[in-house]
């Protein structure tokens, strides 16, 4: 299958500090990357849509200011989350639509801990 | 309201036993339907699809899927589990292709030797 590639897999930042997580598509161009949230055993939690060249559409409840998304290229989408406090660690995965195979690949995720 | 639905949190089965996993949907039109496996601290693997045709579809690893309009369901199953299999399975669907997906709960699968 495509291979989705996420950046880094582990970050432990500073409360206070910004940090960017990167999502590729490694062998398609993806117009369309999203970036989800999960617990611990939970479900995956949709923060926004990222769409090539025009700016991402959030979910209700996300807040963009603090949660940047960037999608400057055809196959790379960052999420930068700004001012981050111990309530922000957790799992973060992207996942980018191939739209000729018509199916979303999603990326190994990023664990991110703020302390 | 779309949605999709795993109504078991947990499935226990032993190797070499078939195993199903179950899901349901509520998407409005012609769905578009998957399956998904995550292991522990991992991301989302893709196992198989449903866009249209054969309402049985085989996917990765030996898995299929059977597509019932009539009982909304999309249930994933395999004839004989692996140990290897035990992980945490997702599944999703969307209204139109490309389209975000909307998750069931996640079903952790449990295969013991």
């Amino acid at each position: 299958g495509a291979v989705v590639s996420q950046h880094p897999s582990r970050v432990i930042c500073k409360s206070g500090t910004s940090v960017k997580i990167e999502c590729r598509s490694l062998d398609f161009q993806a117009t369309t990357m999203f970036w989800y949230r999960q617990f611990p055993k939970q479900s995956l939690m949709l923060m926004a849509t990222s769409n090539e060249g025009s700016k991402a559409t959030y979910e209700q409840g996300v807040e963009k200011d603090k949660f940047l998304i960037n999608h400057a290229s055809l196959t790379l989408s960052t999420l930068t989350v700004t001012s981050a406090h111990p309530e922000d660690s957790s799992f973060y995965i992207c996942s980018a639509l191939d739209r000729a195979q018509g199916t979303i690949y999603f990326g190994e995720g990023s664990w991110l801990t703020v302390v | 309201a779309q949605s999709v639905a795993q109504p078991e949190d947990q499935v226990n089965v032993a190797e070499g036993n078939p195993l199903t996993v179950k899901c349901t949907y509520s998407v409005s039109g012609n769905p578009y339907l998957f399956w998904y496996v995550q292991y522990p601290n991992r991301g989302l693997q893709f196992l198989l699809k449903y866009i249209t045709g054969d309402n049985l579809v085989k996917g990765s690893y030996g898995f299929e899927a059977e597509f019932n309009k009539s009982q909304t369901s999309f249930h994933l199953k395999k004839p004989s589990a692996l140990v290897s299999d035990s992980a945490l399975y997702f599944c999703a669907g969307s209204y139109n292709q490309g389209g975000k997906l909307i998750f069931g709960q996640g079903t952790e699968l449990s295969v013991k030797p």
